[in-house]
């Protein structure tokens, strides 16, 4: 069962190139999530989908942009890449938002810009 | 806008100890609070989901507590093993909303 994959696991862009984060999970969860982790601080969410078809904003959304055709599949789409967005990127999914459900998380993403 | 402190920010034991990091939270419409463990270079791992109307969930050497009205939630660890050093997340899922706010972490290391 390989869960939550990510790919690729590493990454350099330079400044205004575009790229796209790729997520799936086999779990036939509704819920997906796409998160930024900043060196030392918590993960900040970018974008959620409740389902295929539903996307919705986070915390930090500007500068990416995110569909979900399949239940599947979540990629996250850099446009025009800039040295804020230096991050380690997180998916995660989980079946629903309710009682005892958790969130299963990928093993990350580490991008830079240069 | 849920703000979500964890103190301390590191820690460093020796093996056998007992721990407790804390969490606290500012907002207390919470649907439930989850802490997460993280390796270095790797995703989160689940550990404890608690939800709001629990005081407290046991796994192992773990239990977490949860104060909703006072916004705190304690993480506590017996017998501390090298193995246990990681950061550890709390995450708490406010009513309202579809999105868990993380705390900074707390990066432990246990000593042999």
């Amino acid at each position: 069962n390989a869960g939550v994959t990510q790919t690729p696991k590493f990454r350099i862009l330079k400044i205004g190139q575009s790229m796209t984060l790729q997520c799936t999970q086999d779990m036939n969860h509704n819920y997906m999530y796409w998160y930024r982790q900043d060196p030392g601080m918590g993960l900040k969410l970018i974008y959620y989908s409740v389902g295929a078809g539903i996307t919705d904003k986070g915390e930090v959304p500007n500068g990416y942009n995110v569909s979900r055709s399949t239940t599947e599949d979540f990629p996250l789409r850099l446009e025009l890449a800039a040295p804020s967005q230096t991050s380690v990127y997180f998916c995660a999914s989980s079946y629903s938002r309710v009682f005892t459900d958790t969130q299963y998380f990928g093993p990350g993403t580490r991008l830079t810009v240069l | 806008k849920q703000e979500v402190t964890q103190i301390p920010a590191a820690l460093s034991v020796p093996e056998g100890e007992n721990l407790v990091l804390n969490c606290s939270f500012t907002d207390s419409a919470i649907y439930n609070l989850q802490w997460f463990r993280q390796d270095p270079g790797k995703g989160l791992t689940s550990l404890l989901l608690i939800q709001s109307s629990q005081r407290e969930q046991t796994s192992g050497r773990l239990n977490a507590s949860l104060d909703k009205s006072s916004g705190r939630s304690t993480l506590y660890i017996a017998a501390s093993q090298p193995g246990d050093s990681a950061t550890y997340l709390c995450a708490p899922l406010l009513d309202a909303g579809n999105m868990l706010t993380f705390g900074g972490g707390t990066r432990l290391m246990v000593k042999p």
